[in-house]
């Protein structure tokens, strides 16, 4: 079976920083997204994993597990405009994409 | 942003009814999936394919039928539309894995009620 987790929501305070984890089982692996949805908006990307270790994009950064089957979002110097949801997503066997249910961050002031 | 358009942006049906939903790309890319997205479940797959005339169930297939008879078409349809495939569908592209990312592009939605 295919199970991918991720916490339903979660609070910061603006210029912080938060992580945000995943946590997957899934047939097969070909890579982890982050993709980051605002409210009635299109999914848009964020980053990409294969490899074990820490890939860093400006205030995002993603970080990978493939033993433990984990990955977290790191985002620093919260804006509000952060406030939104963020998806995790498994790319599996035959390029099957499998999300989990999202994480809603609120930013506050 | 990736060539990927989804028709119609917004339907109201009635209970019964077909629905067919498109989604265009102009990217040649391989792959093409469509997902519902309903509050509390995130995307879940519903159908994907992997090349012309190529297409493998997801997580919530019953319902859905999905053709691809040219690269840039990907159809979804409802036989039969019941309230509870009133939703948000998503459609993504994604090109063949060539050791570089490979990530999906999305379109930008279309509003189903069933009503």
């Amino acid at each position: 079976g295919q199970n991918i987790d991720q916490p339903t929501e979660m609070t910061a305070t603006e210029g912080a920083i938060v992580q945000i984890n995943c946590t997957y089982q899934t047939s097969g692996f070909n890579g982890l997204f982050w993709y980051q949805q605002h409210a009635g908006e299109a999914p848009t990307f964020l980053s990409y994993n294969v490899l074990d270790g820490l890939e860093e994009k400006g205030r995002f950064s993603s970080f990978l597990s493939r033993s433990k089957g984990y990955s977290y979002l790191l985002l620093k110097e919260l804006q509000m405009k952060d406030s939104a949801s963020y998806l995790c997503a498994v790319k599996g066997g035959a390029s099957k994409i499998i999300f989990g249910s999202g994480t809603r961050l609120s930013i506050r002031p | 942003d990736a060539g990927i358009t989804q028709s119609p942006r917004h339907k109201v049906t009635e209970t019964g009814t077909p629905v067919t939903l498109r989604c265009h790309q102009t990217e040649n890319h391989r792959y093409m999936y469509w997902y519902r997205q309903d509050p509390g479940h995130g995307l879940r797959l519903i159908h994907y394919s992997y090349g012309v005339k190529d297409t493998d169930k997801g997580e919530v297939s019953d319902g859905y039928s999905v053709s691809r008879s040219k690269t840039e078409d990907f159809l979804l349809t409802l036989e039969s539309a019941t309230s509870s495939q009133t939703s948000v569908y998503f459609c993504a592209i994604s090109e063949r894995d060539t050791g570089r990312v490979t990530e999906a592009f999305f379109g930008q939605g279309t509003r189903l009620t069933v009503v």
